[in-house]
């Protein structure tokens, strides 16, 4: 298995700009998490979807943030418009009921 | 509601000396217990889990965590650490079928 996929890698974008990360879980998957990681709060929970469905939103900063999961392998964490506190690392994680998290290699986002 | 906690931020420890990374957490029910490990600038990988069992689990690369209930601990070891194990390194807590939550980390540095 390809793992968790993410795309893209990295982000350069001026402030003011949609942001869209994407995400593609491990095939059978049917748990998705979304995190924020940066040096000053650490690893932060935005949101995560249960067979598709969202579950828990509650980290998700502000209405700036959203994020899809129109079917089992594929989801998206949009930020519109972005700021420059939105840098940071975004991780997508999936798992299965009973099985430890496994990571994407993170999205790098830079506003400038 | 759980949290997980990682008393030390930080942790040097010289080249072929034993290591201790702390992981205390708080739930009124069972849980699934994680390590994962953060090398720079990649995502987090899974080090080694406890589900049910034996308490003492071990990690192919000379970590293991013991589970203790009573003290609600899931500390992190090694005899002797090198180089390469410079890394960050998260405890992560599961209720059955929820949400994963994630220590703040402890940064492991291994000096020459």
């Amino acid at each position: 298995d390809a793992g968790v996929i993410q795309s893209p890698r990295h982000e350069v974008t001026e402030m003011g700009q949609e942001v869209t990360l994407r995400c593609k879980p491990i095939s059978g998957h049917n748990s998705l998490f979304w995190y924020r990681q940066t040096m000053m709060r650490g690893l932060e929970l935005l949101i995560y979807f249960n067979n598709n469905v969202p579950i828990d939103d509650s980290g998700m900063p502000e209405d700036r943030f959203s994020a899809k999961m129109p079917n089992a392998s594929f989801s998206t964490l949009k930020i519109q418009p972005s700021e420059p506190r939105d840098s940071a690392v975004y991780f997508c994680a999936s798992s299965q009921r009973g099985s430890p998290l496994h990571f994407g290699n993170g999205t790098r986002l830079t506003v400038t | 509601a759980q949290s997980v906690t990682q008393l030390d931020s930080q942790v040097p420890v010289f080249e072929e000396a034993p290591v201790e990374l702390r992981c205390n957490y708080s739930s009124s029910v069972s849980v699934y217990l994680f390590w994962y490990v953060q090398y720079p600038n990649q995502g987090l990988q899974l080090l080694l889990k406890y589900l049910s069992g034996s308490t003492l689990v071990e990690s192919i690369n000379g970590f293991e965590a013991e589970f203790n209930k009573s003290q609600t601990s899931f500390h992190l070891r090694k005899p002797s650490v090198h180089i390469s194990d410079t890394a960050e390194y998260f405890c992560a807590v599961q209720l059955y079928g929820q949400n994963f939550v994630f220590g703040p980390g402890t940064r492991l540095s291994v000096l020459p």
